[in-house]
């Protein structure tokens, strides 16, 4: 079945790069996505990657895609104080494609 | 400015007294779905609608209804709340199911006592 796993928590210290991990179950899958939920707020796509590639870099953001781990990373080069967040990993798949599944999220919080 | 509205943000009910929450989007998506978000359970989708008088079940669907008359309104309606449905419920749109940019409104936290 689908399903999308990541830890609840990671703390960083300022300055320091943050890497948030997610493993996938279904290898059909063709976007996976990182979304970004502030408090009290909703969810910001903040990048997502093809399944055929490794990587992908925007500004602080790398996405690391590992198809035969099943397994995708996020870092965050130089975190701030507004980088503290939910950070939920998710896909869609060929089998569903009307649907994106979400990971439970891992809370992000910055240490001085 | 392209959103995604989602009315109330905050609703406190007893329960089996029936509630809307209303979502409406201004960028003319074909795609609306609505997700409920509970704490390590990340987001599950109750309901989507590919589009105007489409709609089908996602993972969560019992005791939720939904509406798509209009392709800007995708209300999300609980006919006899019960407290298991107390939790954060977000409203989500994108131009199809394939794209990959899902824009989500702000959040409706429901307690059902």
């Amino acid at each position: 079945g689908e399903d999308v796993e990541q830890s609840l928590f990671l703390s960083v210290r300022e300055g320091d790069s943050s890497v948030i991990n997610c493993t996938y179950t279904d290898s059909s899958s063709t976007y996976l996505y990182w979304y970004k939920q502030e408090p009290g707020a909703g969810l910001q796509l903040l990048t997502y990657i093809f399944s055929n590639m490794d990587m992908k870099q925007d500004q602080r953001l790398t996405v690391l895609l590992n198809k035969k781990d099943k397994h995708l990373s996020l870092r965050i080069a130089d975190t701030q104080t507004g980088d503290s967040a939910i950070y939920f990993c998710a896909e869609r798949t060929y089998s569903s494609a009307s649907k994106i599944i979400f990971g439970s999220g891992t809370r992000l919080s910055i240490r001085p | 400015e392209a959103q995604v509205t989602q009315n109330p943000r905050y609703l406190i009910t007893v329960t089996g007294k029936k509630l809307t929450v209303t979502c409406s989007q201004n960028m003319n998506h074909e795609y609306m779905s609505w997700y409920r978000q509970d704490p390590g359970l990340g987001l599950r989708q109750i309901y989507y609608s590919m589009n105007v008088e489409v709609t089908d079940k996602g993972d969560v669907p019992e005791g939720y209804k939904v509406s798509r008359k209009e392709k800007r309104n995708f209300p999300l309606i609980l006919e006899s709340p019960s407290p298991n449905q107390t939790s954060l419920y977000f409203c989500a749109s994108s131009f199809s199911p394939a794209n990959e940019k899902l824009f989500f409104g702000s959040g409706t936290q429901l307690s059902v006592l």
